[in-house]
């Protein structure tokens, strides 16, 4: 079964353009989770979709948003980039995405340096 | 607030040794406690975890143990590795904000 991809593995940005970042999620699962992660905090939750409805958001700026397909597959975008938005993105598939009860696998990221 | 609190940060052992590293979580709802572990370049991986009906899982040389009334977890990897060096996070579920909290992650080193 193949795992959890994430597109583009790298992107380079300045400061004030707009980003859209990919995930695919495990075959079957429904729920497909987004964390930020940079060394001075972490992993971050950003929020959640379950079958196309976000169901959980963490406590990011509305700069940052998301949407899920019908095939599972998840988007996020990020508008006006700023420094501090400079991560590692990091996309988890579960199967029932209950609130984090559930087993979630993660991708490998995506790079975002911000200029 | 929910929290989850890791110790050490960093973790230097010598390859054989035995290596722990334990988490304390405030939701005292929580009943599952993942263990991840992250190489450099690469999302965080789930190697081990454990429900809150158990108090002790094994999975080779990696072992969770679990103590619900004084709301702590540990992560025990026996003999040591190379290989074993990484980034581990602990993790918990806030049932108040229905979302994984992860700790702050510990950097294990192993060194031949």
């Amino acid at each position: 079964k193949a795992g959890v991809t994430q597109t583009p593995r790298y992107l380079i940005k300045t400061r004030g353009q707009q980003v859209t970042l990919s995930c695919s999620p495990i075959s079957g699962h429904r729920s497909v989770s987004w964390y930020q992660q940079t060394p001075g905090q972490g992993l971050q939750f950003l929020f959640e979709y379950f079958s196309e409805t976000q169901r959980n958001k963490g406590n990011f700026p509305g700069r940052f948003s998301g949407r899920q397909f019908s095939n599972s597959r998840s988007e996020m975008n990020v508008s006006t980039l700023e420094l501090g938005d400079s991560a590692l993105y990091l996309c988890a598939s579960s199967a029932l995405g209950t609130g984090g009860r559930d087993e979630q696998f993660f991708g490998p990221g995506t790079r975002l340096t911000v200029l | 607030g929910e929290n989850v609190e890791q110790h050490p940060s960093t973790l230097s052992v010598q390859e054989g040794d035995s290596a722990v590293i334990k988490c304390t979580y405030s939701d005292s709802a929580s009943n599952y406690f993942p263990w991840y572990k992250q190489e450099l370049g690469k999302g965080p991986q789930l190697i081990i975890d454990i429900r809150s009906n158990v108090g002790e899982k094994k999975d080779q040389r990696i072992a969770v143990t679990l103590n619900k009334t004084a709301k702590h977890f540990s992560l025990h990897i026996t003999e040591t590795q190379p290989e074993d060096s990484a980034v581990y996070f602990c993790a918990a579920p806030s049932y108040n904000t229905d979302k994984l909290i992860f700790g702050t992650g510990t950097r294990l080193q192993v060194f031949p």
